[in-house]
């Protein structure tokens, strides 16, 4: 079975402040990576996206990939009260059948 | 309607039941899939389907069975469910089956009591 680590906090953040999300993942062979919000009661919604090492930055949003250390990290700038929701990391090898995702992070960024 | 719908939102089912979710995406995907999402545990995915085809069935139950009649459109028939399948039930499409980049519906949330 892939695994997908994510800590499941509550992750606490003053307004205005940075969010670190972080996320481990066992498949080396694992290709693509996802950052999904999912807000409480609400659907998944895709948020980010990377396939290359490095940082990719969306907005307020930056993922950041490092495949030799099996980890993906989203991090969310001048967090807002609006962004307090579970984010969750999904992990892909060959083949949508093969998207794994972590239990998710809640976050709460207090005004 | 626009993206991924699904119906009913809210469920509940006796054990001796047979009901069906439905899902609907005004995407134009050509995949679909059912994911189950239980407190605390990891997105399970449970079917994938890729142009009307089933291409994959992570070893779910057969009190689950599911329909695809045209890629706009898929079904979870469910019949002699257990407590524990109580959850919410998520659809959701890509592009094609090779895309990782799902969109979800709301989510049906079943309680079987």
């Amino acid at each position: 079975q892939k695994e997908v680590e994510q800590n499941s906090g509550p992750l606490s953040v003053p307004e205005g402040a940075i969010a670190s999300l972080n996320c481990t993942y066992s498949d080396r062979g694992s290709q693509s990576f996802f950052w999904y919000r999912q807000y409480s009661g609400k659907s998944p919604e895709l948020i980010m996206f990377i396939y290359s090492n490095g940082d990719k930055e969306d907005g307020r949003f930056t993922a950041q990939l490092n495949k030799a250390s099996q980890y993906v990290s989203l991090l969310i700038r001048d967090s807002q009260p609006s962004d307090s929701a579970t984010y969750l990391c999904a992990v892909g090898g060959t083949g949508a059948n093969n998207l794994f995702f972590g239990t998710g992070t809640r976050l709460t960024v207090i005004p | 309607e626009t993206g991924v719908t699904q119906t009913p939102r809210h469920l509940v089912m006796g054990m001796t039941n047979k009901k069906s979710l439905k899902c609907e995406q005004h995407l134009g995907h050509n995949a679909m899939y059912w994911y189950k999402q239980s407190a605390k545990k990891p997105l399970e995915l449970m079917f994938v389907y890729s142009l009307e085809e089933r291409v994959e069935n992570n070893s779910v139950p057969s009190r689950f069975s599911p329909e695809c009649p045209n890629s706009s459109h898929l079904f979870l028939h469910l019949h002699t469910l257990q407590p524990e399948d109580s959850a919410l039930y998520l659809c959701a499409s890509s592009g094609d089956w090779s895309s990782y980049e799902q969109y979800f519906g709301p989510g049906t949330r079943l309680t079987v009591t």
